[in-house]
């Protein structure tokens, strides 16, 4: 199986400002999805992002405020934007791996805004 | 739009004993898949088992089973000789074969007792 690794593994931010999180995989896959869980919460998907196309968007979520980067086929980048306290929850990569229609996951990104 | 339903927000279980965890989910699809995930403490969601709904026959894996009853739409878990390390929050996932989109249901916390 794919390894996925993801940076920062926890940060603590100050409202206002924005944090980028990176999203590697080293195999070469098609769809990368992102994540959002909100504390004591489960997930709830962003966003899906294609490699040489626009991320979809889920309803909610806003490419103003969750940029989504898709240079190549092993990574992908999430900004939370103009972050508030109401941002502060895990964010999770995702991929599609061994043509099976099932997603692995990256260790998560523990988000927390002041 | 589809839903998964988890109903027990916590169970518990002694060491080397069997526990059944809930999920239904509601669908006018036809071609769909099925997963439990696993959710420690170190946040990584890790994929415990799946199906696919086109399978009559129950999906196991090692001291994981499931029991899939299509026409109810009921996808439980069974685990049988719980170990320690089983402790975690479990999440019962859809995934739709149309738009590729996962959807969690709340999640169960299993606690496992020596």
């Amino acid at each position: 199986s794919a390894v996925i690794s993801q940076k920062p593994s926890r940060d603590i931010c100050q409202r206002g400002t924005s944090l980028t999180i990176q999203c590697q995989v080293d195999s070469q896959v098609t769809m990368m999805f992102w994540y959002r869980q909100q504390p004591g919460q489960s997930l709830t998907l962003i966003a899906t992002a294609n490699q040489g196309s626009e991320a979809t968007y889920e309803s909610g979520f806003v490419i103003d405020k969750f940029p989504i980067s898709r240079p190549n086929l092993t990574f992908s980048t999430l900004t939370v934007s103009n972050m508030s306290p109401e941002d502060s929850s895990i964010y999770l990569c995702s991929v599609d791996l061994g043509g099976r229609s099932t997603q692995y996951f990256g260790p998560g990104t523990r988000l927390t805004v002041l | 739009a589809q839903t998964v339903t988890q109903s027990q927000p916590e169970m518990s279980v002694q060491e080397a004993e069997t526990v059944t965890l809930s999920c239904t989910y509601d669908t006018s699809e036809s071609d769909y898949y099925l997963f439990w995930y696993k959710q420690p403490p170190s946040r990584q969601m890790i994929l415990v088992i799946r199906q696919e709904a086109y399978k009559q026959q129950n999906a196991t894996e090692n001291r994981f089973s499931v029991n899939f009853q299509k026409a109810a739409k009921s996808f439980s878990l069974k685990i049988s000789d719980s170990q320690l390390g089983d402790a975690a929050m479990y999440f019962c996932a859809y995934r739709s074969a149309k738009t590729d989109k996962l959807i969690f249901g709340t999640g169960t916390r299993l606690q496992v007792f020596p």
